[in-house]
């Protein structure tokens, strides 16, 4: 069965760098999406891309973060200069389009900044 | 907008015994519905999705769900509890149009108890 990917599955990086959480989508999919969970809260909507460009995000999703489909089978989260703050469970989704249909998860990236 | 409430953020139940975790929902437009199962250190796993069709839904493992309008809720039940349903459940909603980005209620960890 398709599935989406996600690699690292645990990044560790220190305050102030540049991180790139990477995500394969299903092949025949095309809305894509990031969300986080930041330990011990509930799951929050990040940003959803469609067509090549954001078609909605949150307020978390600020100017620190952005978003790339570099080509035709990666999805990309940049976030420029983490903060201790960002240290989360970041899932990548993708879904079809279809009426009705799902949002499938990826496994997760784990984001710990120090 | 839309929004979820999971009553009670950890259940115990014994092993045999029914399950039955709740999830009230708001939203301004027609819902879908979902609950999703997340075991320790994994990704987000559907179990069953509400998206307008029969208001009594089945998914995996045994579980099931009943969408209620007049009470705007979608409790998931299931009739004996396994020690392999430990797990946190995290009730979520989506709108049936737009992007369709995923609200998440806390999630409810629930325990069996031998």
């Amino acid at each position: 069965e398709p599935e989406v990917t996600q690699t690292p599955s645990h990044q560790v990086t220190q305050m102030g760098q540049e991180v790139i959480l990477r995500c394969v989508p299903i092949s025949n999919h095309l809305y894509f999406y990031w969300y986080r969970q930041i330990l011990g809260q509930k799951v929050e909507f990040l940003v959803s891309f469609y067509n090549n460009e954001i078609s909605e995000k949150s307020e978390i999703f600020d100017d620190q973060f952005s978003v790339e489909r570099p080509d035709g089978s990666n999805f990309t989260l940049k976030i420029r200069s983490t903060k201790l703050e960002d240290s989360a469970m970041y899932f990548c989704a993708s879904r079809q389009g279809a009426l009705g249909d799902t949002q499938y998860f990826g496994p997760g990236t784990r984001l710990t900044v120090l | 907008a839309q929004s979820v409430t999971q009553l009670g953020s950890h259940v115990s139940v014994s092993e045999g015994a029914l399950v039955l975790l709740r999830c009230n929902y708001s939203s301004s437009v027609p819902p879908y519905l979902f609950w999703y199962v997340q075991y320790p250190n994994q990704g987000l796993q559907l179990l069953l999705k509400y998206t307008s069709a029969a208001t009594l839904v089945k998914g995996i493992n045994g579980f099931e769900a009943e969408f209620k309008k007049s009470e705007t809720s979608f409790h998931l039940t299931k009739p004996s509890a396994h020690m392999s349903d430990a797990a946190e459940y995290f009730c979520a909603v989506s709108s049936s149009g737009g992007y369709q980005k995923v609200t998440f209620g806390i999630g409810t960890k629930l325990q069996v108890i031998p």
